[in-house]
């Protein structure tokens, strides 16, 4: 089956720390992958996406690239600020004809906490 | 920005009672979606609906469970006879239009936290 897996957290940083969240899948077919971002008490926002090898997502500093040979796509910031902190998710999903998409997989959240 | 909506915000309610959750997908979207997330564990998926019928769902989603989509902006999410295990984070989710796949990206309503005592 398809997983998601994140590295453990939670993940503690100085502000302008630099930030890498590894995230690595398991897929039966070619998946698309996402890192999605809760805020506290709110929902799952898209931060970033890449839908095919050697793409880079990225979106406010954040960036990850899609590594098929590796079946990764780690998360980065090269300066992380106080309002980055919240629960980041790796997340795939697969092609399932034309152009319709099925299900999103998550990984476990990986926990941010920037302190000044 | 369009978004998605989801209401209540919280709900609790006895064991054994039903609940609906409702949600307002994003207007031009045709793909509905529910997951839930249990306090400290994965965002895990329910259920996902398209032209009026489920067209996948997860071990999860057994008969307790239904889903409509009443009205051409609705979309609810039953549960009948609710357990102590059902307390959770319910999320609707939404996506774009066949045609216009985008890389299967969903957009995730803030969430209703159901608690059954």
């Amino acid at each position: 089956g398809n997983s998601v897996t994140q590295m453990e957290g939670p993940v503690t940083l100085s502000e302008e720390a630099f930030l890498t969240i590894n995230c690595t899948y398991t897929a039966t077919g070619y998946p698309s992958l996402f890192w999605y971002v809760q805020y506290p008490g709110e929902g799952l926002q898209l931060l970033l996406k890449a839908t095919k090898a050697d793409d880079k997502g990225s979106n406010k500093g954040f960036e990850a690239t899609y590594r098929k040979e590796t079946t990764s796509f780690h998360l980065e910031k090269g300066s992380v600020q106080v309002s980055d902190s919240a629960v980041y998710f790796c997340a795939l999903t697969l092609r399932k004809g034309g152009t319709s998409y099925g299900k999103l997989t998550f990984g476990q959240g990986t926990i941010l906490t920037v302190h000044p | 920005e369009p978004e998605v909506t989801q209401t209540p915000s919280h709900q609790v309610t006895q064991m054994g009672q039903e609940v609906i959750l409702r949600c307002v997908p994003i207007s031009n979207h045709l793909y509905f979606y529910w997951y839930r997330q249990i306090l400290g564990q994965k965002v895990e998926f329910l259920v996902s609906f398209y032209n009026n019928e489920i067209s996948e769902k997860s071990e999860i989603f057994d008969d307790q469970f239904s889903v409509e989509r009443p009205d051409g902006s609705n979309f609810t999410l039953k549960i009948r006879s609710t357990k102590l295990e059902d307390s959770a984070m319910y999320f609707c989710a939404s996506s774009w239009t066949l045609g216009q796949g985008r890389g299967g990206e969903q957009y995730f309503g803030p969430g209703t936290r159901l608690t059954v005592t």
